[in-house]
């Protein structure tokens, strides 16, 4: 019930191409939805984030796309450029809950081609 | 932003020594502190919750005796690695929480044992 599940585990764009990872989750409790971009050897770094009482979200080129019924959501980077190449992670917590454990999907390594 | 200083950024230690690293919250009084462990190429996965001033709560499987937790200020938490072994090591990162609020990063640890 605490998995986050992350598909593709890796993912080939073009510049100027959409890139699309999608979250699955099964805890209804869960009430935060945020993703992190990492790069190698540094820690993880705040993208977006959402929320179950909307439906989307649109920061710049990110995008969440939250389908509560299905518990699923999803990250679209819009005119994806080579410096977005990263791993990315979705991630879920009972924000308000005590603990807040934020639990991580597996990741999605992304590269862009120039 | 809210910013969340972790040190050391790497370090290397010698079989059946300690190790210990600090995660400050600069800015802000963080309420709640994770710690995660991140193998190459995997997700982060949770060790243990920590609040100010009490015991830290481990995850299954997360030996309580090997790594010690310690949360002693609203800006402090410290994770010490007892009596080191080439298999602790691994990239160790922090996380700080204000309140409800979202989740900081520390920009995390290498830690090698030879």
């Amino acid at each position: 019930q605490q998995q986050v599940k992350q598909s593709p585990q890796s993912l080939i764009v073009q510049k100027g191409g959409i890139s699309i990872i999608n979250c699955a989750y099964e805890n209804t409790a869960f009430d935060y939805f945020p993703w992190y971009q990492q790069f190698p050897g540094k820690g993880p770094a705040l993208l977006i984030a959402i929320r179950p009482d909307v439906s989307e979200k649109k920061e710049g080129r990110f995008t969440i796309s939250f389908n509560k019924s299905a518990k699923q959501f999803s990250l679209h980077i819009m005119d994806s450029q080579p410096g977005d190449s990263a791993t990315y992670f979705c991630a879920a917590s009972q924000g308000s809950g005590n603990t807040g454990k934020l639990i991580f999907g597996q990741g999605t390594t992304l590269q862009v081609k120039p | 932003g809210a910013v969340v200083s972790q040190h050391p950024s790497w370090v290397i230690c010698k079989s059946g020594t300690s190790v210990k690293i600090e995660c400050r919250s600069l800015d802000f009084q963080a309420t709640t502190m994770f710690w995660y462990r991140q193998f190459p190429k995997q997700s982060l996965m949770l060790m243990a919750t920590s609040n100010e001033g009490s015991k830290a709560t481990y995850e299954q499987g997360v030996e309580k005796d090997k790594f010690l937790i310690n949360h002693a200020s609203l800006t402090l938490s410290t994770l010490t690695v007892t009596s080191a072994h080439p298999e602790d090591s691994s990239f160790y990162i922090c996380s700080a929480r204000q309140g409800f609020g979202g989740y900081t990063f520390g920009s995390g640890t290498r830690l090698t044992v030879v």
